[in-house]
């Protein structure tokens, strides 16, 4: 059984860094058939894919626009995980952050999400 | 880029009723790159149907999805109590590579 552990801290000030890792058990994080995604949610933007990584053969990765230049997802090998970075944080960054797995064009696996809020 | 408009925004029922909710799509989406969510409370949003049709493990048969084109919808049979949720269409794409509509709020009559 698939299971996404995630961690990193609930607060963090503007223009600063948030920082979240996704822990993996049962998968690996260079499985060559699914991706390693974050998404986030708030009431003013719903539901938002951030971006993903995945292992074909080499690394690649997928931001979204709306973020791409702020964000960077990066796997882990040696601890099975992989991590959320996104650069100079707003208060419109603060959200609940979920990791998940992409399978087959959906996603079947999901972390319990972290509510980062950012502010001074 | 292309947009997902679910409705009702909520629906009111009571248990054992049929619910009947939809996603329209902005441009034609391939069915195989359709999913829908049930999200409780507190909790992540977890896979009901992929691939417009098709129930994800662990999921009952009075949860079905249909649709092709620009129209997809999320059927559920008969309402049990702990149906009574938000429930949200995905589809995969290009940019952004997933979206997701806004929502359906199922609530009890």
């Amino acid at each position: 059984q698939v299971q996404l552990q995630q961690s990193g801290p609930g607060l963090v000030k503007p223009s600063q860094t948030l920082s979240l890792t996704c822990a993996i058990s049962g998968d690996s994080v260079s499985s060559n058939t699914v991706a390693w995604n974050w998404i986030r949610q708030s009431p003013s933007r719903g539901l938002e894919w951030l971006g993903r990584t995945y292992y074909r053969s080499t690394w690649y990765n997928d931001y979204a626009i709306s973020v791409k230049g702020r964000i960077t997802i990066n796997p882990d090998t040696s601890k099975n995980q992989f991590s959320l970075q996104l650069n100079s944080v707003t208060p419109e960054d603060t959200a609940v952050y979920y990791c998940a797995r992409g399978y087959s064009y959906c996603m079947d696996v999901w972390g319990k999400g972290t509510t980062v809020t950012v502010s001074s | 880029e292309i947009v997902l408009t679910q409705s009702p925004g909520t629906l009111s029922l009571s248990p054992g009723e049929r619910a009947t909710l939809s996603c329209r799509a902005s441009q034609s989406v391939s069915s195989s790159y359709l999913a829908w969510y049930q999200q409780k409370p507190g909790q992540a949003p977890s896979l009901l149907i992929y691939g417009a049709s098709n129930r994800a493990t662990g999921i009952p048969d009075r949860f079905s999805g249909s649709g092709s084109g620009t129209d997809f919808t999320l059927t559920i049979s008969r309402l049990e109590p702990e149906d009574f949720a938000v429930y949200y269409c995905q589809q995969y794409g290009s940019s952004p590579r997933y979206a997701f509509g806004q929502g359906t709020k199922l609530e009890i009559k």
